[in-house]
């Protein structure tokens, strides 16, 4: 299994400023995400931060926007930029451990206002 | 593409019932599918684990199956109780998107004294 942590758990931020949420892992992992779960929806992914690659960020989001570092493999950040309060969400970091068939495991959110 | 979706959105139920949370997905082509807990505002919480060879997982008072062929997975939870209360996600991963689990919406449960 894998234990995580999250910096911080909750934010406030005014509108154009800028976050950086911090994810800490307790074991080493090659594979690490980034997930979005804006109020009321379900989860979606980010980007997908591997150790010792660029950031594979999925339809809809930029590295401008959502700017990650990997220098790693206990570590990430996720940076939201000029933010609006559409970025109201809580960001999720997610690890995946393949021993036990790739069982995936969460951090416990950061929970972002943007007003 | 894959699409998950779990049906009911809310259930409520008095307590010792048992609970019987689905999950459906259309590309049978998983590597497993996973269930989570939620608790409002918090993370989430890996339940249960189902490969895709496999056709349930225990865990306690939890029993998930998986029908890979019919695209369902079933999570039961026995004589629920108050703690219970949450929000369940069920996460499919795809042998060929290495990185994406695609997650349902959800089930709110609520489990009354």
């Amino acid at each position: 299994s894998a234990v995580i942590s999250q910096k911080p758990s909750r934010d406030i931020c005014q509108r154009g400023t800028s976050l950086t949420i911090q994810c800490q892992v307790d074991s080493q992992v090659t594979m690490m995400f980034w997930y979005r779960q804006q109020p009321g929806q379900s989860l979606t992914l980010i980007a997908t931060a591997n150790q010792g690659s660029e950031a594979t960020y999925e339809s809809g989001f930029v590295i401008d926007k959502f700017p990650i570092s990997r220098p790693n493999l206990t570590f990430s950040t996720l940076t939201v930029s000029n933010m609006s309060p559409e970025d109201s969400s809580i960001y999720l970091c997610s690890v995946r451990i393949s021993s036990g068939g790739e069982n995936q495991y969460f951090g416990p959110g950061t929970r972002l206002l943007v007003l | 593409k894959q699409e998950v979706t779990q049906i009911p959105a809310a259930l409520s139920v008095p307590e010792g019932e048992n609970l019987v949370l689905n999950c459906s997905f259309t590309d049978s082509a998983i590597y497993n599918l996973q269930w989570f807990r939620q608790d409002p505002g918090k993370g989430l919480t890996s339940l249960l684990l189902i490969q895709s060879s496999q056709r349930e997982q225990t865990s306690g008072r939890l029993n998930a199956s998986l029908d890979k062929s019919s695209g369902r997975s079933t999570l039961y939870i026995a004589a629920s109780q108050p703690g219970d209360s949450a929000t369940y996600l069920c996460a499919a991963l795809q042998h060929d998107s290495w990185g994406k689990l695609q997650f349902g919406a959800g089930t709110q449960v609520v489990v009354t004294p």
